[in-house]
């Protein structure tokens, strides 16, 4: 069956500091991979694209084909940062891991 | 260009019920997604519609079924509603493929009584 885990359920880091979200995933296929995210009372918008790289705010995601991986990383986190992740799996149709809420304080 | 639009944005139902929801896409956009979010389950795939088809389905019960218009509109139905149904119901539209970067409504949010 399709799996997609995010192990961490919530990340706190402090300005300036790099972040780093965990994505893991199990699926039969090769999917297209994504990562979603929903800042505070916003509507959930593509973050980053595997295939293409197309990005916002400067995140990056590295695809381990081998591991089944695509954890994303942004080497200086900012305060606007603070939001909810979702790594996405695409499959012709989209599976969300359970999210990732991250804090970035001051 | 508007975005993804879904209406309502509020409803509240009883058991027994059964309601439609609307989403209207980005103009252009052909493909349509439904997605179910609660906090128990998270985000899960409902449906997607193309060209007036239904071209893939997630796991629900039948009483969950949509359609999709001649204008890409779509609209999406739960019959019986019962408590476990109360969730926000995210709609999503891309170009020609659920498979390309999804643009996604703000949610009708739906409580069942």
């Amino acid at each position: 069956a399709q799996r997609v885990t995010q192990p961490e359920k919530l990340l706190s880091v402090f300005k300036g500091a790099p972040v780093e979200l965990k994505c893991n995933y199990s699926y039969s296929g090769s999917p297209e991979l994504f990562w979603y995210v929903q800042y505070s009372r916003q509507r959930l918008q593509l973050l980053l694209r595997h295939i293409s790289r197309e990005s916002i705010k400067g995140f990056t995601a590295d695809l381990n084909k081998g591991e089944t991986s695509f954890h994303l990383k942004k080497p200086f986190a900012q305060e606007e940062d603070s939001a909810m992740y979702y790594c996405a799996p695409n499959d012709y149709k989209l599976s969300f891991g359970a999210g990732t809420t991250v804090t970035v304080r001051a | 260009k508007a975005g993804v639009t879904q209406t309502p944005r509020y409803l509240i139902k009883t058991r027994g019920q059964q309601v439609t929801l609307s989403c209207s896409p980005i103009s252009g956009h052909r493909s349509v997604s439904w997605y179910q979010q609660t906090p128990g389950q998270g985000l899960q795939f409902l449906f997607e519609y193309f060209s007036e088809t239904q071209r893939n389905k997630g796991n629900f019960p039948g009483r969950f079924s949509g359609r999709q218009f001649s204008n890409s509109r779509s609209e999406m139905n739960v019959s019986t509603l019962e408590l476990g149904d109360s969730a926000l119901y995210l709609c999503a539209s891309s170009l020609t493929s659920a498979w390309e970067t999804q643009y996604f409504g703000p949610g009708t949010r739906l409580l069942v009584l």
